[in-house]
């Protein structure tokens, strides 16, 4: 079964700091991942989404994330933080059948 | 274009009572998400629609949750009689199901539930 696991449930970084949250996938077939986030009182918000054109993907914010086979990761980075990333982020795989599964959240706190 | 739409955007109810959600998809897509976030943890997908059509109810509690997607396009979701622990966010989602694999998911706001 496909699946991710995000290491760290809570991650804070000084402003101006390198963001990086965890995220690790079980898959025995190319994986479908995505990065959302969901800030206060809101629904999740798609950051990136692995396309297989590239390991290296690029998303809004300023946020990209690395996709490693050899690793099973999709690691989430942003080289300097801002007070307004402060937010909830959650790793996804979608499964065969449109079935979409997400990780336990990391809260990312942004340290002024 | 739209996106998707949920009402009400909070509910606070008494155990036992009865409370439904609605949600509108984003024009076009095809499939309809209901997932439950339970304060600190990520989305469970709770139901998964296909048009009108049912693809995986597996986590749903089916004694006391219900869901229906008439006409295929606008959803509801029931909780009778509601628990304390039901007390948690309700999310819908869609995403169309063209050819390609990375069609990801559009969410609602959200409905908050507190159950007293």
């Amino acid at each position: 079964a496909q699946s991710v696991t995000q290491l760290g449930s809570h991650v804070s970084v000084s402003e101006g700091a390198l963001v990086l949250l965890r995220c690790n996938y079980s898959s025995s077939v190319p994986p479908y991942l995505f990065w959302y986030v969901q800030y206060p009182n809101q629904g999740l918000q798609l950051l990136l989404k692995y396309t297989s054109a590239a390991t290296l993907v690029k998303g809004i914010n300023g946020f990209e994330a690395e996709f490693k086979k050899s690793e099973t990761s999709f690691h989430l980075t942003k080289p300097s933080a801002h007070m307004s990333d402060a937010a909830e982020y959650f790793c996804a795989v979608r499964r065969t059948g449109n079935q979409f599964y997400f990780g336990t959240g990391t809260s990312l706190t942004v340290i002024p | 274009e739209a996106g998707v739409a949920q009402s009400p955007r909070y509910k606070i109810i008494e155990k036992r009572q009865s409370v439904a959600f609605w949600c509108n998809p984003i024009s076009g897509h095809a499939t309809l998400y209901w997932y439950q976030q339970i304060l600190g943890q990520g989305p469970k997908l709770l139901i998964q629609f296909q048009n009108n059509g049912v693809v995986d109810d597996s986590q749903l509690p089916k004694d006391r949750f219900s869901a229906e997607r008439l006409k295929g396009v606008d959803s509801t979701l029931k909780i009778q009689p509601a628990k304390l622990e039901d007390s948690a966010v309700y999310l819908c989602a869609s995403s169309s199901i063209g050819a390609s694999s990375y069609n990801e998911q559009f969410f609602g706001p959200g409905t908050r539930l507190t159950v007293l």
